[in-house]
């Protein structure tokens, strides 16, 4: 039978421009939210982290923005770069010994 | 530091075979985790130790799955029997507990089964 994959969703930018990934959350108990950027080949590398009680966290060239009562968080990066072409994932963890749960992700096409 | 190291990057098994990946944490972590991501079902989660203890293995998917971390420098994953199902890549990451929510991923064990 035909096989069936996740169909990650694309962001195709133009190199020098601003990108936003989306993601959308639905367990209320995450106190910590992450991102996590996967070049082809590798694995997962931490970006930054933003913690519940927070709305906003900058990093190099990143920004976090955590809407609770949305339920939605977005990384936004700035004067995108061919190197940033990866899949950027977020995640979320309740604490304690810091298990981790991954999203889909969000694949990053940077036209140059 | 030379970061998580796997072993080995790429394994190639016939099914009913045992196969078991190693992996060496970042030294002086104290939380090791082992994932698998495919195609169909994304990053998951299988099993993490705190301190060498295993804490949640509830995303171990079957008893053919088993894990362990004898010593803070070292861990397991076995396959057995193995089945074409299982192919995928293996991740393991280590973190310090009590810090961020850093984790230092490998590069990973691309596990195919025929």
């Amino acid at each position: 039978g035909e096989s069936v994959g996740l169909h990650l969703p694309t962001l195709s930018v133009q190199e020098g421009d601003n990108s936003i990934i989306n993601c959308a959350y639905s367990n209320s108990a995450s106190d910590y939210f992450i991102w996590y950027k996967q070049e082809s080949g590798k694995g997962p590398q931490f970006i930054i982290d933003i913690r519940s009680n927070m709305d906003k966290r900058q990093g190099q060239r990143v920004t976090v923005l955590l809407n609770k009562t949305v339920k939605h968080l977005s990384l936004q990066i700035a004067a995108t770069q061919p190197g940033d072409s990866a899949v950027y994932f977020c995640a979320g963890s309740p604490g304690g010994y810091q298990k981790v749960t991954f999203g889909i992700g969000t694949k990053l096409q940077v036209i140059p | 530091d030379a970061g998580v190291i796997q072993s080995p990057r790429h394994e190639v098994t016939e099914m009913g075979q045992e196969v078991t990946l190693r992996c060496k944490p970042i030294s002086g972590h104290n939380s090791l985790f082992w994932y698998r991501q495919t195609m169909m079902r994304g990053l998951e989660l299988l099993i993490y130790f705190n301190n060498n203890v295993p804490i949640d293995d509830s995303g171990m998917p079957e008893d053919r799955f088993s894990a362990k971390m004898p010593n803070a420098s070292f861990s397991t994953l076995k396959i057995q029997p193995s089945e074409p199902r299982d192919s995928a890549v293996y991740f393991c990451a280590s973190s310090l507990a009590g810090g961020s929510y850093e984790q230092y991923f490998g590069p990973g064990t691309r596990l195919t089964v025929t």
